[in-house]
């Protein structure tokens, strides 16, 4: 199976700030690579799809960029709502599988 | 508006079996893929299973290959998932999604425990 290596594991940050989540993919996994937003006690919520698509109606300060191993997500200007935590999943092929989580937390 | 939701968690022992239901509504069934996707108590997301729209494909997690069964009947618009020879290690909250990872349901609680 592909492992996804998803890091930090968790990050603390402040209102406004500019925040790069990372998952790197064990194989190659051209884009075939999805953002999803947690928060407590909910659903995920889809955020990117194919690695750089933004899902309709999800704000554009995510982004989402990266092909092959190596992806990023982006949160430009960090507002309060976004304190949650962030997955990132890889749908190139079975078993699909998601990385460990970030959880990102208030400063 | 698309809804999912999910029923038939609750306490098991170990090594018994378990199924969960999950009831669609608001689109064509029939026309999408579904997973299920589970998450431990306190832990990381993980994918469960997947089964094609007209039940030819099924794929699993390596965890839970030969023990769970997904399946679904598309006359009632409910996805399934029987959990047999369940351990510690299952006990999750059960999430059904459609494919496209647009819609998914609330959960469902299981646990397994003597």
């Amino acid at each position: 199976a592909i492992q996804m290596t998803q890091s930090p594991s968790a990050l603390s940050a402040s209102v406004g700030d500019r925040v790069t989540i990372t998952c790197r993919a064990s194989q190659a996994i051209r884009n075939d690579l999805g953002w999803y937003q947690q928060k407590p006690g909910k659903a995920p919520k889809l955020l990117i799809y194919a690695a750089s698509r933004l899902q309709s109606g999800v704000p554009s300060r995510f982004s989402g960029s990266g092909s092959g191993t190596d992806f990023t997500l982006t949160i430009s200007s960090l507002q309060p709502e976004d304190f949650a935590t962030y997955y990132c999943l890889q749908d190139y092929n079975y078993p699909y599988t998601f990385g460990q989580g970030t959880k990102l937390e208030i400063k | 508006q698309v809804q999912l939701v999910e029923s038939g968690g609750g306490v098991v022992q170990p090594g018994r079996s378990l199924t969960v239901s999950c009831a669609a509504s608001g689109f064509t069934f029939s026309s999408y893929a579904m997973h299920w996707v589970r998450q431990a108590p306190g832990k990381g997301l993980e994918w469960v299973a997947l089964i094609s729209n007209d039940e030819s494909n099924q794929h699993y997690a390596d965890s839970v290959k030969g023990r769970f069964t997904i399946s679904r009947d598309n006359s009632k618009d409910t996805l399934y998932l029987q959990m047999n020879s369940l351990r510690a290690e299952d006990t999750a909250v059960y999430y059904c999604a459609r494919a496209g990872w647009l819609a998914w349901g609330q959960g469902t609680l299981v646990t397994v425990s003597s």
